[in-house]
């Protein structure tokens, strides 16, 4: 059973357009994380959301975490080629817990 | 301190074979720990450490695995007669306990392939 459900699984669009991608949950986390993955390396870090309800912006990356705490989405603008890679979802449970990933969408930018 | 590090990036190994992986954690972090992942799918959790004490296992470890933090600092993580489904990449995180939303920092990882 997949804690943590990420969607689509794929993307492939142009650039300059725009994508959300989707985490969603039955559980409740008292936080959930964004990571970017290249090939051949470890997961990097992008935000951290902990409050229901919170926004975050990083440049064209907008993150939202679902009012529930349950769910959270990742929404890029204008999207460009080095947006590519693999985004993962990750949620905690409880500070104490080990973090759940999702299985990543692999987004794919063509110039 | 540039960050965790992993040791060696990559290992081929023959089926059969022990092999063994080094994981440096950030300094001042007392957290450690090791995920597995699979082509196309997610980190997934093996075992952690709180400075030198194992504190969690997941039943993905199996008796061929072992992890080890002497002086809670670096970590090594040993697969013993390996065998064709050990092939992944082995992920090391560590992270600071008391500093908010326990935030893990990743490795590049240790690319296992096992012929």
């Amino acid at each position: 059973t997949q804690l943590l459900e990420q969607s689509p699984q794929f993307l492939s669009i142009q650039e300059g357009e725009n994508l959300t991608v989707y985490c969603n949950s039955s559980s409740v986390f008292s936080s959930l994380q964004w990571y970017r993955q290249e090939p051949g390396e470890g997961p990097v870090l992008l935000v951290t959301v902990v409050t229901g309800g919170e926004v975050k912006k990083l440049k064209r990356l907008t993150f939202q975490f679902g009012d529930a705490r349950k769910d959270s989405s990742l929404h890029i603008t204008a999207a460009q080629p080095g947006d590519t890679g693999l985004y993962l979802c990750a949620g905690v449970m409880n500070r104490d817990d080990k973090i759940i990933f999702g299985k990543g969408t692999r987004l794919h930018i063509l110039p | 301190d540039t960050g965790v590090s992993q040791d060696p990036r990559h290992k081929i190994t023959k089926r059969g074979q022990n092999v063994t992986f080094r994981c440096d954690p950030i300094s001042e972090h007392n957290r450690l720990y090791w995920y597995r992942q699979t082509l196309g799918q997610g980190p997934e959790f093996l075992t952690y450490f709180q400075n030198e004490a194992q504190l969690e296992k997941s039943r993905l470890l199996s008796d061929r695995f072992s992890a080890e933090r002497p002086k809670g600092s670096f970590s090594t993580l040993e697969i013993q007669r390996t065998e064709q489904g050990d092939s992944a990449m082995y992920l090391c995180a560590s992270s600071q306990t008391g500093w908010g939303t326990d935030t893990q920092y990743f490795g590049p990882g240790t690319r296992l392939t096992v012929l």
